[in-house]
């Protein structure tokens, strides 16, 4: 099926550390969102982004929507322990179908 | 104030059963869907319903059936079950088409496994 590339596959940090991982596609789409996933429960909308080049942040978390609206990348900075888990991004395509990353894995080593 | 729940959350059953996994959401949605979760941790689509119409269906067995009863509920049906069919699946609705409603709210999933 269709999918994102997302990179990096996992990271394994320090605690204060930053973090950054991103999404690319060979399609255009207009709408990416990211999402993280904890343990046992279901993803999490963190952010959306609805225009080219749109900056939006959530507290520590900041992701932009790329200017050629086929890439995306999600920044977390001065990492928390609570901040572990896989992130996914999502790129929303036709018939409102979300098309997904494979995830970055973030563990963080207090 | 459980926004979308699922139920059982983890079933373990036996090859060549028949079992359901219940889904409602509360969130006034008219747009839900069942997405498969494998071991590596990748999201499959496989139907979406829209007012309890099918609008997605993904290459996926005829064993599994979809079913909404109203546009608060849908439920999945799966026959025959398969070693293969050993997964978490979530539900998952969304609201008006455009900007904050094409985010997807996600339930807890259903852990199935098959012996």
């Amino acid at each position: 099926g269709q999918q994102l590339n997302q990179s990096p596959q996992s990271m394994f940090i320090q605690e204060g550390e930053d973090v950054s991982m991103n999404c690319t596609s060979s399609s255009i789409f207009n709408t990416w969102l990211w999402y993280k996933q904890e343990p046992g429960e279901g993803p999490v909308l963190l952010i959306a982004l609805y225009k080219a080049g749109e900056l939006t942040s959530n507290g520590r978390l900041t992701a932009q929507f790329g200017i050629t609206r086929k890439d995306s990348f999600l920044n977390i900075s001065a990492s928390i322990p609570s901040d572990v888990g896989i992130y996914f991004c999502a790129g929303l395509w036709a018939d409102r179908k979300l098309i997904w990353g494979l995830g970055t894995s973030l563990a963080v080593n207090p | 104030d459980t926004a979308v729940s699922q139920t059982p959350k983890y079933l373990v059953t036996q090859m060549g059963n028949d079992k359901s996994i219940k889904c409602e959401q509360n969130l006034g949605h008219d747009t839900m869907y069942w997405y498969k979760q494998d071991s590596k941790k990748f999201l499959k689509i496989m139907f979406s319903y829209n007012n309890k119409e099918l609008i997605i269906n993904e290459t996926v067995p005829n064993r599994f059936s979809p079913k909404s009863p109203d546009k608060a509920h849908l439920n999945l049906h799966i026959n025959s079950l398969e070693l293969g069919d050993s997964a978490v699946y979530f539900c998952a609705s969304s609201g008006a088409a455009g900007g904050l409603g094409d985010t997807q709210y996600f339930g807890p999933g259903t852990r199935l496994t098959v012996l």
